[in-house]
């Protein structure tokens, strides 16, 4: 069984559109993240949630809009999209201050 | 600042060489946890360290936590081409957000 899941592993669009990732955690996390890792595999916290609350939002554009439905999923939706949106974004959890758990990423191409 | 730096942003070795790379704060870290992404993968928890000048071994790697908490250092040694990737230090900022450091990309050519 995978302990952190998300879908789609790849996602190709045009500008303008929007996308939806999804993700799931098996493992009774209360917390749920998400990160982006561009170009340069710079790994950048943007949203956190703790039993389905928001605890961490970083500077994100509002065209990001994560959703956490329960404590085991939390989504992430992106409206018009651009092509600095283009990036790996990786679903994580974990029983803070402890590790994190990542899924296998999510690549978005933005053309 | 929140941020940790790592260096080198790169490493290109012989496979046998040691490897080392460092991660520094500007300010005093609670803990340190240590990861690697191997290319194409996501990250893979390797290690955490709290306590001051704490050292741990993970077979052929060492990590160390500097006294004053504001550094620490993975070393490779004799290294082979399974430990190609990407190795991220990340500090722990208000307990539950965790800043990952810039990583260094390592490079092993048989």
């Amino acid at each position: 069984d995978t302990a952190v899941s998300q879908t789609p592993k790849y996602l190709v669009t045009q500008m303008g559109n929007d996308k939806s990732i999804k993700c799931e955690q098996n493992l009774g996390h209360d917390t749920m993240y998400w990160y982006k890792q561009d170009s340069k595999k710079f790994l950048k916290i943007m949203f956190s949630y703790n039993n389905k609350e928001l605890i961490i939002n970083e500077t994100v554009p509002n065209r990001f809009s994560p959703k956490s439905p329960d404590k085991a999923h939390l989504n992430l939706h992106i409206n018009s999209l651009e092509l600095g949106d283009s990036a790996v974004y990786f679903c994580a959890s974990s029983l803070p201050p402890g590790e994190l758990f990542f899924g296998e990423g999510s690549r978005l191409t933005v053309l | 600042g929140q941020q940790v730096m790592q260096i080198p942003q790169y490493q290109h070795v012989q496979e046998g060489e040691d490897f080392t790379t460092y991660c520094n704060s500007s300010t005093t870290l609670s803990n340190i946890q240590w990861y690697k992404q191997r290319p194409g993968g996501h990250p893979v928890f390797l290690i955490q360290l709290v306590k001051s000048g704490e050292v741990k071994k993970q077979k052929r790697l060492t990590f160390q936590f500097g006294e004053a908490k504001k550094n620490s250092s993975l070393h490779i040694t004799a290294t082979q081409t399974t430990d190609v990737g990407t190795y991220f230090c990340a500090r722990t900022y208000n307990t539950d957000k965790l800043i990952f450091g810039t990583g260094t990309r390592l490079q092993v050519f048989p």
